[in-house]
């Protein structure tokens, strides 16, 4: 069955320090992958998918299929980094599975 | 302007009670979904729909209806509303496309007594 895990509920760091959210999936295809954030007060909204190999404010996010993981990094964070990080799997069919979230606060 | 809208933002209803939850979109999506959320937890699929007169069930039992008359209206109802029923409801709608990114509305904080 398809699952997605977000083994860290919180994370903190200091400003200008790295970050890496954690996101390990469990499924026997070829997955598709996506970041989605949620700001305080804001909408849930998608920050990146690795479809498209993309940094989007900073971030990135490399699918590796040998350890089953998409963890999202920043080299340098920033305080409107913090938000809730959602890590989710789109298995090919209509749902994605979401994890249940990292709140990451980035500490000035 | 574009959007997909979500009423009430909060509610609180007694056991038993008949409540329709509302979500519109402008954004001429043919997809749309209600995701169920409880603190802490992941987000669940409870219902979809790929255009008017399409509704399907979602991976998470939901003692809950939908209905898709018109493309921009996907309305959630619960018959007798519970406690266990108490969570945010997210609905979303999506660009069209196999790697296709979704919409959320600001969500319904739902507490049934």
């Amino acid at each position: 069955a398809q699952r997605v895990t977000q083994p860290e509920k919180l994370l903190s760091v200091f400003k200008g320090a790295p970050v890496e959210l954690k996101c390990n999936y469990s499924y026997s295809g070829s997955p598709e992958l996506f970041w989605y954030v949620q700001y305080s007060r804001q909408r849930l909204q998608l920050l990146l998918r690795h479809i498209s190999r993309e940094s989007i404010k900073g971030f990135t996010a490399d699918l590796n299929k040998g350890e089953t993981s998409f963890h999202l990094k920043k080299p340098f964070a920033q305080e409107e980094d913090s938000a809730m990080y959602y890590c989710a799997l789109n298995p090919g069919a209509n749902n994605l599975f979401f994890g249940t979230g990292t709140r990451l606060t980035v500490i000035p | 302007e574009a959007d997909i809208y979500q009423t009430p933002r909060y509610l609180v209803i007694g056991t038993g009670k008949k409540i329709t939850l509302e979500c519109s979109q402008t954004m001429g999506h043919d997809k749309m979904y209600w995701y169920q959320q409880d603190p802490g937890m992941e987000l669940h699929l409870i219902h979809y729909s790929y255009g008017v007169n399409s509704t399907e069930k979602g991976d998470l039992s939901s003692e809950s209806t939908v209905s898709r008359i018109r493309t921009e209206h996907f309305p959630l109802t619960l018959e007798s509303a519970r406690p266990s029923q108490t969570s945010q409801y997210l609905c979303a709608s999506s660009e069209p496309g196999p790697h296709e990114k979704l919409f959320f509305g600001s969500g319904t904080q739902l507490s049934v007594l």
